[in-house]
Protein backbone atom coordinates (compact mmCIF):
# COMPACT_ATOMS: atom_id res chain seq x y z
CA UNK A 1 0.00 0.00 0.00
CA UNK A 2 2.70 2.37 0.49
CA UNK A 3 4.41 4.53 -1.73
CA UNK A 4 7.84 4.23 -0.86
CA UNK A 5 9.24 0.84 -1.50
CA UNK A 6 12.32 -0.41 1.14
CA UNK A 7 13.73 -3.88 0.64
CA UNK A 8 12.24 -5.76 3.57
CA UNK A 9 15.59 -6.95 5.02
CA UNK A 10 19.35 -6.22 4.81
CA UNK A 11 22.28 -7.95 7.15
CA UNK A 12 25.76 -7.46 7.61
CA UNK A 13 28.42 -8.08 9.74
CA UNK A 14 29.64 -5.70 12.63
CA UNK A 15 32.06 -3.28 11.20
CA UNK A 16 30.30 -3.70 7.22
CA UNK A 17 28.81 -1.14 5.33
CA UNK A 18 25.21 -1.37 4.42
CA UNK A 19 22.85 0.50 2.61
CA UNK A 20 18.72 0.70 2.51
CA UNK A 21 16.97 1.75 -0.86
CA UNK A 22 14.08 4.20 -0.22
CA UNK A 23 12.20 4.04 -3.69
CA UNK A 24 9.48 6.74 -4.74
CA UNK A 25 7.72 8.34 -7.82
CA UNK A 26 7.65 11.21 -9.68
CA UNK A 27 4.85 12.62 -7.47
CA UNK A 28 7.03 12.16 -3.85
CA UNK A 29 11.30 11.73 -3.96
CA UNK A 30 11.26 12.15 -7.71
CA UNK A 31 9.19 15.70 -7.24
CA UNK A 32 12.03 17.14 -4.68
CA UNK A 33 10.21 16.35 -1.46
CA UNK A 34 12.57 15.85 1.59
CA UNK A 35 13.00 12.36 2.56
CA UNK A 36 13.67 11.72 6.86
CA UNK A 37 14.88 8.50 8.16
CA UNK A 38 13.46 6.78 11.06
CA UNK A 39 15.09 4.01 13.66
CA UNK A 40 13.11 1.94 15.61
CA UNK A 41 14.84 -0.45 18.29
CA UNK A 42 12.82 -3.41 19.32
CA UNK A 43 9.81 -2.68 21.34
CA UNK A 44 9.86 0.94 20.87
CA UNK A 45 8.60 4.51 19.43
CA UNK A 46 10.66 5.02 15.96
CA UNK A 47 13.63 8.16 16.57
CA UNK A 48 14.82 10.32 14.01
CA UNK A 49 17.74 9.35 12.36
CA UNK A 50 18.13 11.66 9.46
CA UNK A 51 16.01 14.69 8.99
CA UNK A 52 15.97 16.37 5.41
CA UNK A 53 17.64 13.89 3.57
CA UNK A 54 21.66 14.38 4.90
CA UNK A 55 20.97 15.70 7.89
CA UNK A 56 21.58 14.01 11.67
CA UNK A 57 20.02 15.45 14.34
CA UNK A 58 21.83 15.96 17.72
CA UNK A 59 23.28 12.79 19.20
CA UNK A 60 23.04 10.23 16.52
CA UNK A 61 26.10 8.46 15.17
CA UNK A 62 27.88 10.23 12.17
CA UNK A 63 28.30 6.32 11.07
CA UNK A 64 24.51 6.98 9.73
CA UNK A 65 24.32 8.91 6.43
CA UNK A 66 21.55 9.77 4.14
CA UNK A 67 21.33 10.74 0.34
CA UNK A 68 18.96 11.03 -2.41
CA UNK A 69 18.91 11.07 -6.31
CA UNK A 70 16.24 10.87 -8.74
CA UNK A 71 13.20 8.99 -7.29
CA UNK A 72 15.38 7.24 -4.77
CA UNK A 73 16.94 8.41 -1.59
CA UNK A 74 18.94 5.82 0.83
CA UNK A 75 19.91 5.44 4.31
CA UNK A 76 24.53 3.91 4.58
CA UNK A 77 25.35 2.91 7.97
CA UNK A 78 29.13 2.50 8.25
CA UNK A 79 31.09 0.43 10.90
CA UNK A 80 28.01 -1.51 11.67
CA UNK A 81 27.09 -2.67 15.18
CA UNK A 82 25.39 -4.65 17.21
CA UNK A 83 22.94 -2.00 18.53
CA UNK A 84 21.95 -1.59 14.97
CA UNK A 85 19.88 -4.09 14.65
CA UNK A 86 16.66 -2.29 14.13
CA UNK A 87 13.76 -1.47 11.74
CA UNK A 88 14.18 1.75 9.55
CA UNK A 89 11.94 3.12 7.73
CA UNK A 90 11.99 5.87 5.32
CA UNK A 91 9.45 9.37 5.04
CA UNK A 92 8.51 11.81 2.25
CA UNK A 93 5.57 13.60 1.48
CA UNK A 94 3.20 12.61 -1.64
CA UNK A 95 1.75 15.19 -4.01
CA UNK A 96 -0.56 13.00 -5.30
CA UNK A 97 -2.21 12.37 -1.73
CA UNK A 98 -3.63 15.73 -0.68
CA UNK A 99 -1.22 16.83 1.27
CA UNK A 100 -0.14 13.82 2.73
CA UNK A 101 3.17 12.25 4.15
CA UNK A 102 4.30 8.53 3.71
CA UNK A 103 6.38 6.00 5.32
CA UNK A 104 8.09 3.49 3.59
CA UNK A 105 7.68 -0.44 4.34
CA UNK A 106 10.48 -0.63 6.71
CA UNK A 107 13.25 -2.69 6.52
CA UNK A 108 14.91 -4.99 9.34
CA UNK A 109 18.63 -4.53 9.63
CA UNK A 110 20.27 -7.73 10.91
CA UNK A 111 23.46 -7.87 11.99
CA UNK A 112 25.21 -11.27 11.65
CA UNK B 1 12.87 18.68 26.53
CA UNK B 2 9.77 18.18 24.97
CA UNK B 3 7.53 15.49 26.29
CA UNK B 4 4.58 13.36 24.39
CA UNK B 5 2.18 10.78 26.58
CA UNK B 6 -0.44 8.94 24.76
CA UNK B 7 -3.69 7.71 26.85
CA UNK B 8 -6.68 6.02 25.93
CA UNK B 9 -8.88 2.75 26.66
CA UNK B 10 -6.89 -0.31 25.70
CA UNK B 11 -9.58 -1.99 24.14
CA UNK B 12 -12.56 -0.89 21.59
CA UNK B 13 -15.28 -2.88 20.55
CA UNK B 14 -15.96 -3.75 16.87
CA UNK B 15 -18.40 -0.50 15.16
CA UNK B 16 -17.27 2.10 18.61
CA UNK B 17 -15.43 5.16 18.32
CA UNK B 18 -11.89 4.68 19.38
CA UNK B 19 -10.89 8.35 21.38
CA UNK B 20 -7.20 9.04 22.35
CA UNK B 21 -5.23 11.54 23.67
CA UNK B 22 -1.89 12.59 23.98
CA UNK B 23 -0.81 15.26 26.42
CA UNK B 24 2.78 17.49 25.88
CA UNK B 25 4.65 18.55 28.21
CA UNK B 26 7.65 20.44 28.32
CA UNK B 27 6.42 22.78 25.76
CA UNK B 28 3.14 24.37 24.13
CA UNK B 29 0.88 22.68 21.26
CA UNK B 30 -0.09 26.36 20.05
CA UNK B 31 3.38 27.87 19.39
CA UNK B 32 6.60 27.41 16.89
CA UNK B 33 7.00 25.57 13.79
CA UNK B 34 5.30 23.00 14.95
CA UNK B 35 2.53 19.86 13.30
CA UNK B 36 1.68 17.22 15.61
CA UNK B 37 1.01 14.09 13.96
CA UNK B 38 -0.65 10.42 14.89
CA UNK B 39 0.60 7.61 13.19
CA UNK B 40 -0.31 3.88 14.36
CA UNK B 41 1.68 0.46 14.00
CA UNK B 42 -0.03 -3.05 13.60
CA UNK B 43 1.70 -6.08 15.27
CA UNK B 44 4.88 -6.89 13.48
CA UNK B 45 3.85 -4.49 10.58
CA UNK B 46 5.61 -1.13 9.30
CA UNK B 47 4.23 2.22 10.46
CA UNK B 48 0.78 4.21 9.19
CA UNK B 49 0.81 7.77 8.88
CA UNK B 50 -2.79 8.53 10.04
CA UNK B 51 -2.77 12.35 10.15
CA UNK B 52 -1.51 15.93 11.34
CA UNK B 53 -2.47 19.12 12.67
CA UNK B 54 -1.01 22.31 12.59
CA UNK B 55 -0.85 24.87 15.43
CA UNK B 56 -2.98 26.94 12.82
CA UNK B 57 -6.03 24.26 13.58
CA UNK B 58 -5.53 23.25 9.66
CA UNK B 59 -5.75 19.43 9.58
CA UNK B 60 -4.89 16.73 6.65
CA UNK B 61 -5.75 13.01 7.42
CA UNK B 62 -5.18 9.96 5.23
CA UNK B 63 -6.97 9.38 2.49
CA UNK B 64 -7.98 5.45 3.11
CA UNK B 65 -8.93 6.73 6.72
CA UNK B 66 -10.35 10.46 5.92
CA UNK B 67 -14.05 9.89 6.99
CA UNK B 68 -13.39 8.44 10.08
CA UNK B 69 -11.00 9.97 11.59
CA UNK B 70 -10.91 13.21 13.09
CA UNK B 71 -7.74 15.19 15.09
CA UNK B 72 -7.96 18.51 17.31
CA UNK B 73 -6.32 20.54 20.05
CA UNK B 74 -6.99 21.32 22.96
CA UNK B 75 -4.72 24.03 23.87
CA UNK B 76 -5.87 25.16 27.86
CA UNK B 77 -5.00 21.39 28.57
CA UNK B 78 -2.42 21.52 26.54
CA UNK B 79 -3.03 18.16 23.92
CA UNK B 80 -4.45 16.53 21.37
CA UNK B 81 -7.15 14.33 20.39
CA UNK B 82 -7.57 11.49 17.79
CA UNK B 83 -11.10 9.96 17.31
CA UNK B 84 -11.20 7.31 14.73
CA UNK B 85 -15.29 6.01 14.41
CA UNK B 86 -16.00 3.04 13.10
CA UNK B 87 -13.17 1.04 14.26
CA UNK B 88 -12.65 -2.69 13.17
CA UNK B 89 -9.84 -5.40 14.24
CA UNK B 90 -8.02 -3.75 11.24
CA UNK B 91 -7.84 -0.88 13.50
CA UNK B 92 -6.05 -2.83 16.20
CA UNK B 93 -2.58 -1.09 16.73
CA UNK B 94 -0.12 0.50 18.98
CA UNK B 95 -1.32 4.09 18.56
CA UNK B 96 1.95 7.16 18.68
CA UNK B 97 1.47 11.31 18.60
CA UNK B 98 4.49 12.25 17.46
CA UNK B 99 5.77 16.12 16.85
CA UNK B 100 7.28 17.63 13.36
CA UNK B 101 8.63 20.80 12.47
CA UNK B 102 8.84 23.17 9.51
CA UNK B 103 9.57 26.26 8.34
CA UNK B 104 8.98 28.88 5.79
CA UNK B 105 11.22 27.70 3.19
CA UNK B 106 11.36 23.51 4.30
CA UNK B 107 7.91 21.75 4.40
CA UNK B 108 9.19 19.16 6.63
CA UNK B 109 12.06 18.30 8.95
CA UNK B 110 10.63 15.20 9.87
CA UNK B 111 8.87 14.06 13.53
CA UNK B 112 11.80 14.41 16.68
CA UNK B 113 10.04 13.65 19.27
CA UNK B 114 7.61 10.50 20.45
CA UNK B 115 5.34 9.04 22.93
CA UNK B 116 5.96 5.57 23.77
CA UNK B 117 2.79 4.72 22.10
CA UNK B 118 -0.58 3.34 23.33
CA UNK B 119 -1.61 0.02 22.72
CA UNK B 120 -5.36 -0.22 21.29
CA UNK B 121 -7.47 -3.74 19.88
CA UNK B 122 -10.33 -3.82 18.96
CA UNK B 123 -12.40 -6.63 20.38
CA UNK B 124 -15.46 -7.75 21.05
Amino acid sequence: QSVLTQPPSVSGAPGQRVTISCSGSSSNIGAGYDVHWYQQLPGTAPKLLISVNTNRPSGVPDRFSGSKSGTSASLAITGLQAEDEADYYCQSYDSSLSGFYVFGTGTKVTVL
Amino acid sequence: QVRLQESGPGLVKPSQTLSLTCTVSGGSVSSGYYYWTWIRQPAGKGLEYIGRIYTSGNTYHTPSLKSRVAISMDTSKNQLSLRLTSVTAADTAVYYCARGSYSSTVLCYGMDVWGHGTTVTVSS
